[in-house]
């Protein structure tokens, strides 16, 4: 049973258009990430909501908003992609913040800009 | 600056043993992670260390020295399907998990 659901799995968006990923969780977990992954580099975190409180990267580009709607869903919105955006994009889960639970990931996101 | 240090590729024979080395330096220390990563999925969790000392779950074991900043992934009778990036990552002070780029593995019969 998918835990961590993201769709799409493949979104190919043009240079500037806007672009929203999106993910869900049948874990009922409070926290939840996003990250972005380019090949051969570590995640790098872009922003996590602790239940409905935001916490953004300082180094996170203004271009990523994010928006969770209820504890389920989240959503990751590129509002003016650029070529460098193309990455996978991962959302993941962990019931606390606590480091002894861990993090569930979803399978990602792989964003082509053209 | 936080850093996380491991090598970028390892390879090894299937049936053998290899050893991932990972070494930290991040502001506080609130346990270390190891993911398992196949190519173009997401990672999975393999193991947690907060304590010194050994972690053994089946093939795969995890060890962490606190005071030395370091910590080692034991994979024991590798099998093909062990091709993969494992990716240690630390939990700082204020619980963010710094990520390491990650060991990319290769498994050859």
């Amino acid at each position: 049973d998918a835990m961590v659901i993201q769709n799409p799995r493949y979104q190919v968006t043009q240079f500037g258009k806007p672009v929203t990923l999106s993910c869900s969780q049948t874990l009922n977990h409070n926290v939840m990430y996003w990250y972005q992954q380019k090949s051969s580099q570590a995640p790098k975190l872009l922003f996590h909501y602790y239940d409905k409180d935001f916490n953004n990267e300082a180094d996170t580009p203004d271009n990523f908003q994010s928006r969770r709607p209820n504890t389920s869903f989240c959503f990751l919105d590129i509002r003016s992609p650029g070529l460098g955006d193309a990455a996978m994009y991962l959302c993941a889960t962990s019931r606390e913040r606590d480091p002894s639970y861990e993090q569930y990931f979803g399978p990602g996101t792989r964003l082509t800009v053209t | 600056g936080q850093n996380i240090d491991q090598p970028t590729e390892m390879t090894a024979t299937e049936g053998a043993i290899v050893q991932i080395n990972c070494t930290y330096q991040t502001s506080g220390f609130n346990g270390l992670f190891w993911y398992q990563q196949h190519a173009g999925e997401a990672p999975t969790f393999l193991s947690y260390n907060v304590l010194d000392g050994l972690e053994e779950k089946g093939r795969f074991s995890s060890f962490l020295s606190r005071s030395k900043g370091y910590s080692y992934l034991l994979l024991k009778e590798l099998q093909m399907k062990d091709s993969a990036s494992y990716l240690c990552a630390v939990m700082d002070s204020n619980y963010q998990l710094i990520w390491g780029a990650g060991t990319k593995l290769i498994i050859k019969p």
